[in-house]
């Protein structure tokens, strides 16, 4: 089964500190995984994939296959990146297409 | 702007009611999908069009269908609405490539509220 699990529905943390959004996936082949954010009235939008190994506003993610983990860090968190964030993994389905697979996502609030 | 246009933004239909939803990707864009999400909850995939055929589906029943024309636009279908169809539904395109997997970016659009009563 493709699944992925946001443990946090919610995350708070203070300007400056640093920010850790979980993400673990079940999937049997080898994964393809993103974090999409979506800020106040915008649109999901795609903030970084695994197989880029780059860092976006700051944010990064490890993909840890061991753990089954896709972690999204921050070292320091600023009041701009409170948004919801969802993590996601590319599933396979027949005939070469492929769909995403959200988990429930983590609403993060950055405190003044 | 991704430009991924949808309409409506919002609507509200009556349970056992048809809608339809609309959906205006990019050019080039000839790989579309759909998806449903429900308050609180995560998209969900409903089923991807590539070339104007149905090239994959979700979990979703067959009262929920789609089209996609050779104008890089698309629309999706729900027959005999249930109030559990209440949801926002949000179309997503991509070009030819991968068809959407981890190779190329995928882009939203805004999405349609819909609401069942």
């Amino acid at each position: 089964a493709q699944r992925v699990t946001q443990p946090e529905k919610l995350l708070s943390v203070f300007k400056g500190a640093p920010v850790e959004l979980k993400c673990n996936y079940s999937y049997s082949g080898s994964p393809e995984l993103f974090w999409y954010v979506q800020y106040s009235r915008q649109r999901l939008q795609l903030l970084l994939r695994h197989i880029s190994r780059e860092s976006i506003k700051g944010f990064t993610a490890d993909l840890n296959k061991g753990e089954t983990s896709f972690h999204l860090k921050k070292p320091f968190a600023q009041e701009e990146d409170s948004a919801m964030y969802y993590c996601a993994l590319s599933g396979s389905l027949i005939q070469g297409a492929q769909k995403l697979v959200f988990g429930q996502g983590t609403r993060l609030t950055i405190n003044p | 702007e991704t430009g991924v246009t949808q309409s409506p933004t919002h609507l509200i239909k009556t349970r056992g009611q048809q809608v339809t939803l609309r959906c205006s990707s990019q050019s080039g864009h000839n790989t579309v999908s759909w998806y449903q999400q429900a308050l609180g909850q995560g998209p969900q995939f409903i089923f991807q069009y590539y070339r104007e055929e149905e090239n994959g589906r979700g979990n979703f029943p067959p009262r929920f269908s789609g089209l996609q024309f050779p104008n890089y636009s698309s629309e999706l279908n729900v027959n005999a609405l249930e109030l559990d169809d209440s949801a926002l539904y949000l179309c997503a395109s991509s070009t030819d490539r991968d068809r959407g997997s981890g190779g190329n970016t995928i882009y939203f659009g805004e999405g349609s509220w819909l609401t069942v009563v």
